[in-house]
């Protein structure tokens, strides 16, 4: 089984800021996927983020950015000129990826979260 | 649009009652998730389908817990003799087949509230 650790349960910074989220998992897999979620208060889930294992550049989407270190099995968020709208849970999240199925057919483990608060 | 959908949004219900939840994926989507999530904690993993078939099913689906997918389309979970520690949100989520299938979509979620 694998798990998915989130060692920062809040973090406060002022708009513009740049924030590094941190999140370490832990699995025997060697194909898998890694995701950063982001959760606004009372509003539903959507990806930020994704990066496949087998791949060694860094996902980027605009202002976010993951650093990737598959031998620390370290997978890390940079928010970078950070905006009110980005106040929110924010999870670290794992999948297997299951060749047979076609890739991707399997539950995401999560993280316990990090409550990120843009201050104005 | 279509995103994905969940009825109820909340339901507060007394212990020992059933519990029905209903999940419209995506319409093209064929793979359907559902997981927990309570307050302070990451959403954990509950069950998977993939069309009408049920593939996968953590240890947390306790008997009381079924789930159903009858044509492939819309998902009901069934909670059965409610307990307080049953009170949390209750997430689904769909992705699709092609593309490697690996982002899913998540609905806004169900509240349940064990009273």
């Amino acid at each position: 089984a694998q798990t998915v650790t989130q060692s920062q349960p809040e973090m406060s910074v002022q708009e513009a800021e740049t924030v590094t989220l941190s999140c370490t998992y832990d699995t025997s897999e060697s194909n898998y996927y890694l995701f950063w979620y982001k959760q606004p208060p009372s509003r539903q889930m959507i990806l930020v983020i994704r990066q496949e294992a087998y791949k060694q550049q860094n996902a980027t989407e605009n202002r976010f950015s993951v650093n990737f270190q598959k031998a620390a099995k370290s997978f890390s968020l940079k928010i970078s000129d950070s905006q009110l709208g980005d106040t929110a849970m924010y999870f670290c999240a794992f999948m297997k990826h299951e060749v047979y199925s076609g890739g991707g057919a399997d539950g995401l483990t999560f993280g316990k979260g990090t409550h990120l608060i843009i201050q104005p | 649009d279509t995103g994905v959908s969940q009825d109820p949004r909340h339901k507060i219900t007394k212990r020992g009652q059933n519990v029905t939840f209903r999940c419209d994926p995506i319409s093209e989507h064929n793979r359907l998730y559902w997981y927990r999530q309570t307050l302070g904690q990451g959403p954990e993993f509950l069950t998977y389908f993939q069309n009408e078939a049920q593939l996968e099913k953590s240890r947390l689906l306790s008997d009381r817990f079924s789930a159903e997918r009858p044509k492939g389309s819309f998902s009901t979970l069934e909670i059965q003799r409610t307990e307080q520690g049953d009170s949390a949100m209750y997430l689904c989520a769909s992705s699709p087949t092609w593309g490697g299938g690996y982002e899913q979509y998540f609905g806004p979620g169900t509240r349940l509230t064990v009273t």
